[in-house]
């Protein structure tokens, strides 16, 4: 069975730029989420689709990220305009519904903005 | 006040067995409790879960107090593959929004 697919799984941007995160859930999961993890604040939550609807969508991460879910294979997450600050870990998770808690972790997107 | 305790850091030679602990003094009725761990360069991974009592899997030993605020994670005969960060979280149905709130874990090493 695959698990979570994140790409790329590095990635350098310049500040400004515009850059896009992919992930595929595992097959029939319906809840999906977004996470930022950096070595300060630990993981975050940045948002979460159930059924490729946008249930929460981070507060303090609203106005430069945008994750969209697709299709139920398929999410997301743009980050623009980047800012050195962004540089952190990326990380996908997905999960069934009556089972949130146990979520399967993708091995993240390592994004470095210069 | 966050919602569970651990110790930031813990140490075992390989083939000791390791207990984590974690306090969760308000933990609710409708609540669980759950371990996960992360190993460099990788995502956090579901290990064991459990409501009360005692719960074993493959991987772990799950040991809940009887008031349910505390509760031992235990890995029998680690290995250098056992090196990680262990989160414990609490959360149930509708107590979290369905979301996951990480700490900072307990940073186990394992000294050959």
């Amino acid at each position: 069975d695959a698990g979570v697919t994140q790409t790329p799984r590095h990635e350098v941007a310049e500040k400004g730029q515009t850059i896009i995160l992919k992930c595929e859930p595992v097959s029939g999961h319906n809840d999906l989420f977004w996470y930022r993890q950096t070595k300060i604040q630990g993981l975050e939550l940045l948002s979460y689709f159930r059924s490729k609807s946008l249930m929460e969508d981070g507060g303090a991460f609203k106005d430069r990220f945008k994750a969209e879910m697709l299709n139920s294979s398929f999410s997301t997450l743009k980050i623009q305009p980047t800012e050195p600050k962004d540089s952190a870990v990326y990380l996908c998770a997905s999960s069934f519904p009556r089972h949130y808690a146990e979520q399967f972790f993708g091995p993240g997107t390592r994004l470095t903005v210069l | 006040l966050a919602k569970t305790t651990q110790p930031p850091s813990m140490e075992a030679y390989e083939g000791q067995e390791v207990n984590v602990s974690c306090s969760h003094t308000n933990i609710a009725t409708s609540e669980y409790i759950y371990w996960y761990r992360q190993v460099p360069h990788q995502g956090p991974q579901f290990i064991i879960q459990g409501y009360k009592d005692y719960v074993v899997n493959e991987v772990a030993s799950l040991f809940i107090s009887a008031d349910r605020k505390l509760s031992t994670l235990s890995l029998p005969w680690v290995s250098l593959r056992d090196a990680a960060v262990y989160y414990c979280i609490v959360t149930g149905p509708n107590s979290a929004g369905n979301k996951l709130t990480f700490g900072i874990g307990t940073r186990v090493l394992v000294r050959p």
